[in-house]
């Protein structure tokens, strides 16, 4: 089945610099790759997605970039603020409806 | 529209003793989702469901059953349960489009001790 990677663990950031986190998938199959955000005690929520036919997504601060042949996908944060402190897990999935499998997840701390 | 919701928040069960958790949601989903969260290890999908009385297993099926019976539950059912099953459980749905995003319920924390 698809095993996701993440890395980071952690990350910490100053406020303003960018952020970076990185994943890889095993199933070459796999064409969506959501990232989901989770602040502390809450319920995770989704921030942006990917399908594979798509190299690169922005929207405002955050982006994510696809790299099928090597079989990796990045978010990328910009201009961080305290309010991006956060676990953020990505997931693949061989179809936009069903089963994820999620990352171990990153736990991103802005410091002012 | 209150979304996806779950009972109870918190509990605390002995070993070898079963309770169900509940899941409903009001937007009409077909597909909902049961996930545990154990720290540090991300999300990992115990059952799902593609519509009312469909259910297959996901990644951790044991020692946990499900049933879809409408379009707007999804209980999951612990039976006898273990200390490995201390967990936040998470029930999501996913609508039909055009997002494919899956929507959470707010968690139910589960000790067993």
């Amino acid at each position: 089945g698809e095993n996701v990677e993440q890395h980071p663990s952690t990350l910490s950031v100053q406020e303003g610099d960018s952020a970076v986190i990185k994943c890889t998938y095993s199933d070459s199959a796999s064409n969506y790759f959501p990232w989901y955000k989770q602040e502390l005690g809450k319920r995770p929520q989704l921030i942006i997605d990917i399908r594979s036919n798509v190299g690169e997504k922005k929207d405002q601060r955050i982006a994510v970039t696809l790299n099928k042949t090597a079989k990796h996908f990045s978010l990328h944060i910009t201009e961080t603020q305290p309010e991006d402190s956060a676990v953020y897990f990505c997931a693949a999935s061989t179809d936009s409806w069903g089963k994820l499998q999620f990352g171990a997840g990153t736990q991103v701390v802005v410091t002012p | 529209n209150a979304g996806v919701t779950q009972t109870p928040k918190f509990r605390i069960l002995k070993i070898g003793q079963s309770m169900t958790l509940q899941c409903t949601q009001d937007m009409n989903h077909n597909y909902m989702y049961w996930y545990r969260q154990d720290p540090g290890m991300g999300l990992k999908l115990i059952y799902y469901s593609v519509g009312a009385g469909i259910t297959d297993k996901g990644e951790v099926p044991n020692g946990y059953n499900v049933s879809r019976s409408t379009t707007e539950d999804f209980p999951l059912r612990l039976e006898l349960a273990a200390p490995s099953q201390t967990s936040v459980y998470f029930c999501a749905s996913q609508g039909g489009g055009p997002t494919y995003e899956q929507y959470f319920g707010p968690g139910t924390r589960l000790t067993v001790t």
